[in-house]
C-alpha cells in the first residue's frame, strides 16, 4: 500500500485565491512527521511547512497552512493568496518515527497551475 | 556558498562512461541522502549517510557506487550505466535526530544516458 497519497495530479488556481492540495498518508506508528515540498521546474525542492503527529494546532507558515486531519490521516496543504510564482509541483512527504535512519517518504506530487 | 550544491547541473554520458556526481553541504547537517527523481515516478531514496556511515541502501544496482568522505561531502560514482538510468538525481542534507528535521536539498542534477 501507498505510504503517501496525492490524488490530484493537476490543479489550475486562479491569481490569489486560496487553493488546497491534498495529502493522505498511511502508517500505524503513533509518532510520525509531515512535510510538504515545493518543486519549480529548475529543480530544487524546497521546503515550505511542517507538522508532527502530536502537535495540537495546525501548522502555519507565511501563506502556507496545513490541515491536519489526524482521524482521517489527511494533511492538506493550503496555500492563501496564489501567486504567479507558486506554479510548481508540490510533494507530500512522511518520517515515521520507528523507521531506521531519517528516511522521508515521498508522495507522487501535485502540479499546481496559477492562472492570472 | 550556502545551502546544498551539486554538481554539474546537467550531465550527457554514454552507457560505458565513469563519471561522478558531486554534493557539498555548508548547514554543518550530520546526515546526507542520495534520491532518484524520474518522470512520473515518486522520489525514490537511494542512500543515506549518518556521520558519514551508509545506513541504507534502497537495493540501488551496484552501477551506482556512493561515497561520503566526511559530513559535508557526498559523491555520485557512475558506470556502466543503462537508459533507464536517465533521470533527476537530488542530494540532500538534514540534521539527525528529532522528526520536525527537514531535508534540504540541492539543486540536483539532470543526467541523460545515451
Amino acid at each position: 500500500a501507498q505510504k503517501i497519497t496525492q490524488t490530484q495530479p493537476g490543479m489550475f488556481v486562479q491569481e490569489k485565491e486560496a487553493v488546497t492540495l491534498d495529502c493522505t498518508y498511511d502508517t500505524s506508528d503513533p509518532s510520525y512527521g509531515l512535510f510538504w515540498y515545493k518543486q519549480p521546474s529548475s529543480g530544487e525542492m524546497i521546503f515550505l511547512i511542517y507538522q508532527g503527529s502530536y502537535d495540537q494546532q495546525n501548522a502555519t507558515e507565511g501563506r502556507y497552512s496545513l490541515n491536519f486531519q489526524k482521524a482521517r490521516k489527511s494533511a492538506n496543504l493550503v496555500i492563501s493568496a496564489s501567486q504567479l510564482g507558486d506554479s510548481a509541483m508540490y510533494f507530500c512527504a512522511m518520517r515515521e518515527f520507528n523507521n531506521a535512519g531519517n528516511m522521508l517518504t515521498f508522495g507522487g506530487g501535485t502540479r499546481l497551475m496559477v492562472k492570472p | 556558498e550556502t545551502g546544498v550544491t551539486q554538481t554539474p547541473r546537467h550531465l550527457v554520458m554514454g552507457m560505458t562512461n565513469k563519471k561522478s556526481l558531486k554534493c557539498e553541504q555548508h548547514l554543518g547537517h550530520n546526515a546526507m541522502y542520495w534520491y532518484k527523481q524520474s518522470a512520473k515516478k515518486p522520489l525514490e531514496l537511494m542512500f543515506v549517510y549518518n556521520f558519514k556511515e551508509q545506513t541504507e541502501n534502497n537495493s540501488v544496482p551496484s552501477r551506482f557506487s556512493p561515497e561520503c568522505p566526511n559530513s559535508s561531502h557526498l559523491f555520485l560514482h557512475l558506470h556502466t550505466l543503462q537508459p533507464e538510468d536517465s533521470a533527476l538525481y537530488l542530494c540532500a542534507s538534514s540534521q539527525t535526530g528529532g522528526l520536525g528535521q527537514p531535508q534540504h536539498f540541492g539543486d540536483g542534477t539532470r543526467l541523460s544516458i545515451l
